[in-house]
């Protein structure tokens, strides 16, 4: 599992509340990135961070904000669910022997 | 744009069928392909790939890679239920360009 967390693994909220997802590693990859999965669309990238406090956006960044304070935590944050914001949110690091990309196990949440 | 294609979309093999997963890329600066196995949870790393006409293996499954025509393929031998997965493909432009992926193909294989 390449020493990912993800917290919450499941959430519900209701539209217009703010949420924050958490993405935990403990093996000091500078890479992580941040993924929404739908089905139709795959896996779309939407915000990536390559350093503490450096942060880009992806391809699906609008309504999403990031922060980076410590190498081992990447959060994302959702300013105002809305409902098209339903989805599976995977993080992912940049680590490994060929410097490959591990995914954590990633978070459903249902914005109602 | 930087864009990766699989074919087929979805494939219904029985148990010990071969099957061969397809990848097309067009991307600037190609430094690897990657592919992954996606059950009902997250994606996981099955093979790295960087350089033309090296197969990587690992038991049932293989892949190779062709930078002269711009593809992969992924193969699995003697398919059991387990391999039912969407394989998804990914292209790394560049060392610090995020990875472009394709859409998957879906494989289910029946008893």
């Amino acid at each position: 599992d390449a020493g990912i967390t993800q917290s919450p693994r499941h959430k519900v909220t209701e539209t217009g509340t703010p949420v924050t997802l958490r993405c935990h590693q403990t093996e000091n990859h500078r890479y992580m990135y941040w993924y929404r999965q739908d089905p139709g669309h795959g896996l779309r990238l939407i915000h990536y961070s390559y350093g503490v406090k450096d942060t880009d956006k992806g391809e699906v960044s609008d309504g999403y904000s990031v922060s980076r304070s410590k190498t081992e935590d990447f959060l994302l944050t959702l300013e105002s669910a809305t409902s098209s914001q339903t989805s599976v949110y995977f993080c992912a690091i940049k680590g490994g022997s060929m410097y490959e990309q591990y995914f954590g196990p990633g978070t459903r949440l249902t914005v109602t | 744009e930087d864009k990766v294609v699989q074919s087929p979309l979805s494939l219904v093999v029985h148990e010990g069928d071969t099957v061969t997963l397809n990848c097309s890329y067009e991307v600037t600066n190609f430094r690897s392909l990657l592919w992954y196995k996606q059950e009902k949870k997250a994606p996981t790393f099955l093979f790295m790939l960087t350089s033309s006409g090296i197969e990587k293996k690992s038991g049932r499954l293989s892949s190779i890679l062709d930078k002269k025509e711009l593809f992969s393929i992924l193969n699995i031998t003697a398919t059991q239920t387990g391999d039912s997965a969407v394989y998804l493909c990914a292209v790394e432009p560049s060392g610090n360009t995020p990875l472009v992926f394709g859409k998957g193909t879906r494989l289910s294989v029946i008893a």
